[in-house]
């Protein structure tokens, strides 16, 4: 069973640093993209990062370029999410998810909240 | 950027009811579609992949097709489990763009 165990979040300070992180199981985590989606209190949904499966190749929204950096660790079976320079619109859940070998996701975390807020 | 306009944005229907949710996307994206649904308190669920393969495990009265570039979701004989918020997302470039979501409420 696919399994997405997203941790990391809570208050942050304007201009502060978190970083996320996301545990998988159930699936051969090198084999495949993986990816940030966010949701502001709100507001709808946007996907603001992905990640090869080697780590070699990643995407990044205009809205968080050179502020974020997504990584992952594929001995442990785990994506990361490294986010600097944080300002108030980026209150939101963060959701990883994984992305299906075509193509768009297919499983998500549970999703965790961070709000920066002075 | 590919705009996905999605509709109604909040219906109300009753059990063993059909309801119908379109997404039309600004330009052609192939079938690079995505229906998931959201329910507060538990993670994303994806509903439907590439237009309209169920995806494993989503309840099989979800169906997903495509007239040129309005997509829709289809929910048959509609269950008290499906109150949630639907939305469609394109993934054929970048930026992965989502709809607007549509509530729906169970009479």
């Amino acid at each position: 069973e696919v399994q997405l165990l997203d941790s990391g979040g809570g208050l942050v300070q304007p201009g502060g640093s978190l970083r996320l992180s996301c545990a998988a199981s159930g699936f051969i985590f090198s084999n495949y993209a993986m990816s940030w989606v966010r949701q502001a209190p709100d507001m709808g949904l946007q996907y603001i990062s992905d990640i090869s499966g080697n780590g070699g190749k990643t995407y990044y929204a205009d809205s968080v370029k050179g502020r974020f950096t997504i990584s992952r660790d594929n001995s442990k079976n785990t994506l990361y999410l490294q986010m600097s320079s944080l300002r108030a619109d980026d209150t939101a859940v963060y959701y990883c998810a994984k992305t299906r070998a075509a193509g768009g996701v297919d499983y998500w975390g549970q999703g965790t909240l961070v709000t920066v807020s002075s | 950027d590919i705009q996905m306009t999605q509709s109604p944005s909040s219906l109300s229907a009753s059990v063993g009811d059909r309801v119908t949710i379109t997404c039309r996307a600004s330009q052609g994206i192939s079938n690079f579609l995505t229906w998931f649904r959201l329910k507060p308190g538990k993670p994303p669920k994806t509903l439907i992949y590439a237009t309209s393969t169920l995806q494993p495990g989503a309840p099989s009265h979800f169906s997903g097709s495509v007239s040129g570039t309005d997509f829709t979701l289809t929910i048959n004989s509609l269950q008290p489990d499906d109150s949630a918020t639907y939305y469609c997302q394109q993934y054929k470039s970048y930026p992965y763009t989502f709809g607007q979501g549509t509530k729906l409420e169970i009479k």
